[in-house]
């Protein structure tokens, strides 16, 4: 059973406009939030996080939302750009845990 | 820093054969894990590692498989013997614990292994 769940597998945006991508997640321990960002033939790199203790994080072009009550976090672009092309992966973490668990990712395509 | 660093890059092996997989954290790191990337389930993590000790193994998926941490800059992932179904890539990733809980993790580039 997914704990974390990115439903949709791809998303196609034009650049300059927002990219949103949604991550849905069912364990109620988790209390701290992360997206990574994957290009091809590479590893996961870090982008943004977010604490339970929060709503919103931002970093630069790069939001997260977090509404805890409907267990569901959100990740901004604005505006999205060609380089921003990848997968982003959510990930989640609980009190207490090292231990990461990601969803599947979304496959970001940003239009020139 | 170098980074994670993880060999082989790629490896083409046939069932059967036995397989190992490398990594070296970064330097410094006292947390290191082995995760594993496939269409169907994504990035799953098989086990982790603090000062060389396996914290948890829950997500190995069989006896097959098996993990080792010698020492503080090298780790090993083997399965033994392989199947078609273990293709996939393998990452390996390592992050600084200490007091806080919440440093980045920093992945290596993976492995990618493909069993035939």
């Amino acid at each position: 059973d997914q704990q974390v769940k990115q439903n949709s597998p791809s998303l196609s945006v034009q650049e300059g406009r927002i990219s949103i991508l949604n991550c849905d997640y069912t364990n109620s321990m988790f209390d701290y939030f992360l997206w990574y960002k994957k290009y091809p033939a590479e590893g996961p790199t870090f982008l943004i996080s977010i604490s339970s203790i929060k709503d919103k994080n931002e970093d630069g072009r790069f939001t997260v939302f977090l509404n805890k009550s409907a267990k569901h976090l959100s990740l901004h672009i604005v505006p999205s750009q060609p380089g921003d092309s990848a997968v982003y992966f959510c990930a989640a973490r609980g009190a207490g845990s090292y231990q990461l668990t990601f969803g599947k990712g979304t496959k970001l395509s940003v239009i020139p | 820093d170098a980074g994670v660093i993880q060999s082989p890059r790629h490896e083409v092996t046939e069932m059967g054969q036995e397989v190992t997989l490398r990594c070296k954290p970064i330097s410094g790191h006292d947390y290191l894990f082995w995760y594993r990337q496939t269409m169907m389930r994504g990035l799953e993590l098989l086990i982790y590692f603090n000062n060389n000790v396996p914290i948890d193994d829950s997500g190995m998926p069989e006896d097959r498989f098996s993990a080792k941490m010698p020492n503080a800059s090298f780790s090993t992932l083997k399965i033994q013997p392989s199947e078609p179904r273990d293709s996939a890539v393998y990452f390996c990733a390592s992050k600084q614990g200490a007091a806080n809980r919440r440093n980045t993790i920093y992945f290596g580039e993976g492995s990618w292994l493909t069993v035939v």
